[in-house]
């Protein structure tokens, strides 16, 4: 496609549920992001993907969240046992950046609005 | 602690004047920092990137300046339109490739 798509655009579950969240980055984007955006915190950095490379994990911020990234490509988001907290629109973005000098920008979905009841 | 800050949080503006949005951030060792818009319920729209070595982008109405040294960014909008309304965030990348943001401008071109 065009640009990032992310799925569901939305998603309501119940405490203590896992959730997946996905994410289709550009077709050739190298590097793949995940933030979290929430009232009162702002956008906040998850994970980073670059090709090859042992994934950024600093910004996960419980051992409950995990992602991978398969072929490169596709990337999945899980929560474990979710959380009301956890509540957010979280979205991914993707950019050719291939590391070195930071000059591409980053290329954002509209993001999965997750509400936990 | 790598911070980047947004001020004011909301501004109103009579349609067809010229603004400007501020953006400032805390370590002068920044590697670019890149302006985006968000409409309601959407993702974030990038706007302009601009590198450690450039002082200023500009695209269309739209011009974006870096100043490391005073640790300030400004996004400069010309003859403001109605649809300019939306939620301006800034953010910095300080080398290690992932994004610090602003808390965002909240823009109403008031027609």
């Amino acid at each position: 496609g065009a640009g990032v798509s992310q799925s569901p655009s939305n998603k309501v579950t119940e405490k203590g549920k896992d959730v997946e969240l996905r994410c289709d980055p550009i077709s050739g984007h190298t590097a793949l992001y995940w933030y979290r955006q929430s009232l009162g915190q702002g956008l906040e950095f998850l994970i980073y993907f670059q090709g090859n490379s042992a994934p950024d994990k600093s910004g996960l911020p419980s051992d409950r969240f995990s992602a991978e990234r398969t072929g490169g490509s596709v990337s999945t988001l899980t929560i474990q046992r979710t959380q009301q907290e956890d509540s957010a629109v979280y979205l991914c973005a993707s950019s050719s950046q291939s590391g070195g000098v930071s000059n591409q920008p980053q290329h954002f979905g509209d993001g999965t609005r997750l509400s936990i009841l | 602690k790598q911070e980047v800050t947004q001020i004011p949080a909301a501004l109103s503006v009579p349609e067809g004047e010229n603004l400007v949005l501020n953006c400032s951030f805390t370590d002068s060792a920044i590697y670019n920092l890149q302006w985006f818009r968000q409409d309601p319920g959407k993702g974030l729209t990038s706007l302009l990137l601009i590198q450690s070595s450039q002082r200023e982008q500009t695209s269309g109405r739209l011009n974006a300046s870096l100043d490391k040294s005073s640790g300030r960014s400004t996004l400069y909008i010309a003859a403001s339109q109605p649809g300019d309304s939306a939620t301006y965030l800034c953010a910095a990348d300080f080398g290690n490739e992932k994004l610090t943001f602003g808390t965002g401008t909240r823009l109403t071109i008031i027609p």
